[in-house]
């Protein structure tokens, strides 16, 4: 078990430009989350994936955000023409394989913390 | 909808003493019930969990908390602190049955123990 792993750990980069972001999840897992954590604040869900399919996604993911998880393996999340609001930790999460819902808690990788100049 | 309520910003407590740290929540149905702790410029770790059964549930590093259905509180303890687990903590929930899988978090509590 290697973790869920994110890269980068920490981006930096000048208001309006695009990103992105890419999640590892734990390898026997289908389900795959990404969360936005700001200061002093806990996680906000923002969108889940079961294998490839999005099954729900929050108010808070805007036009500009997207996610994807092409083969049901890896998921990227880019946002367009970032804004400052934007400055915040991305986590992702990902659950383990199951059709029951046995509450499988959401296992977190350490972060992309983007910084919006 | 879902919400967490931690109503302590920061608990501070002493070496060897109990620790407990508050969580409220609204749910509509049953509800499945985490915490997780959180380590500087770090993910959150998955500390235990509530799904159904006895209201006592253990979990890592020596960790409880107690589900209170009638106070909707599942409130997180420790019979005797260590400095390492100073941290910051956070409850979340998510109804069953409902087929969503979106956590819903509190704001946190951090959780200072003095030598």
């Amino acid at each position: 078990d290697t973790g869920v792993s994110q890269d980068p750990r920490h981006k930096i980069t000048k208001r309006g430009q695009n990103v992105t972001f890419r999640c590892d999840p734990i390898s026997e897992h289908n389900r795959l989350y990404w969360y936005r954590q700001t200061l002093g604040q806990g996680p906000e869900f923002l969108t889940y994936f079961q294998n490839e399919a999005q099954l729900e996604k929050s108010r808070l993911l805007s036009d500009r955000f997207s996610a994807e998880r092409p083969k049901g393996s890896f998921s990227t999340l880019e946002i367009q023409r970032t804004e400052q609001g934007d400055s915040a930790m991305y986590l992702c999460a990902s659950s383990s394989l199951g059709d029951l819902d046995k509450g499988q808690p959401q296992h977190f990788g350490d972060g992309t913390r983007l910084s919006i100049l | 909808a879902q919400s967490v309520a931690q109503p302590e910003d920061q608990v501070n407590v002493a070496e060897g003493n109990p620790l407990t740290v508050k969580c409220t929540y609204s749910v509509s149905g049953n509800p499945y019930l985490f915490w997780y702790v959180q380590y500087p410029n770090r993910g959150l770790q998955f500390l235990l969990k509530y799904i159904t059964g006895d209201n006592l549930v253990k979990g890592s590093y020596g960790f409880e908390a107690e589900f209170n259905k009638s106070q909707t509180s599942f409130h997180l303890k420790k019979p005797s602190a260590l400095v390492s687990d100073s941290a910051l903590y956070f409850c979340a929930v998510r109804a069953m049955d409902t087929g969503r899988r979106a956590l819903t978090f509190g704001s946190g509590t951090r959780l200072q123990v003095q030598p």
